[in-house]
């Protein structure tokens, strides 16, 4: 069965600190993938995609992410985190009706 | 250029009762989506529509149905309200002309069932 899979429930880093958020997909091919980014209360914000080609995928807010078919990975990083980067981070993979990871929560310390 | 929006912001119901959320896809996307994410848990896919006509479902009962109008807004119908109905509704609009994989969500309605 195709799916996503995040390892990690919570996450805490410190304010400046870098970060990396992990995904795992099971497809018989190469997916679409997405990460999301969720505010509390809020939607589903689209960070970056990857649909072919170039495997190191630049997104907003500065993230950006790398597609590893060997490892069938699809991880998420940022630089430098920002206290305002809390949130809850979802992948997701599909094409027209994406499979949603359960999320990882993100906690920046200051 | 407005993006997708839905409505309520928040519903309380009671059980065995009936809701109807709401949901204007982003401007020019003709295909809506909508989800259910229960509390600490990723979105789960309840069904698809595109002219006007559902086109994929997921893993839900019939108690949940949904609608599409000539202008691609939707309609999501719960029937007889169960508590573990409880949860956020998101929508997402996409443009299947264009390939349709990329979706682009709502702020969520919040459905409390008592």
């Amino acid at each position: 069965a195709q799916s996503v899979t995040q390892p990690d429930i919570h996450i805490t880093v410190s304010e400046g600190a870098s970060l990396e958020l992990r995904c795992n997909y099971s497809y018989g091919a190469t997916p679409y993938l997405f990460w999301y980014v969720q505010s509390p209360g809020q939607g589903l914000q689209l960070l970056l995609k990857y649909f072919s080609g170039d495997t190191l995928v630049q997104g907003i807010k500065g993230f950006e992410a790398e597609f590893k078919r060997s490892q069938s990975s699809f991880n998420l990083r940022k630089p430098s985190v920002h206290w305002s980067d809390a949130a809850e981070y979802f992948c997701a993979g599909g094409s027209y009706i994406p499979t949603f990871g359960r999320g990882t929560s993100l906690i920046v310390h200051p | 250029d407005a993006g997708v929006t839905q409505s309520p912001t928040h519903l309380i119901k009671t059980r065995g009762q009936q809701v109807t959320l709401r949901c204007s896809p982003k401007s020019g996307h003709d295909t809506v989506s909508w989800y259910q994410q229960a509390l600490g848990q990723g979105p789960q896919f309840i069904f698809q529509y595109y002219e006007e006509e559902e086109r994929q479902r997921g893993n839900f009962p019939d108690r949940f149905s949904g609608h599409q109008f000539p202008n691609y807004s939707s309609e999501l119908n719960v029937n007889a309200l169960l508590l573990g109905d409880s949860a956020l509704y998101l929508c997402a609009s996409s443009l299947r002309r264009m390939g349709g994989e990329t979706q682009y969500f709502g702020p969520g309605t919040r459905l409390l069932v008592l």
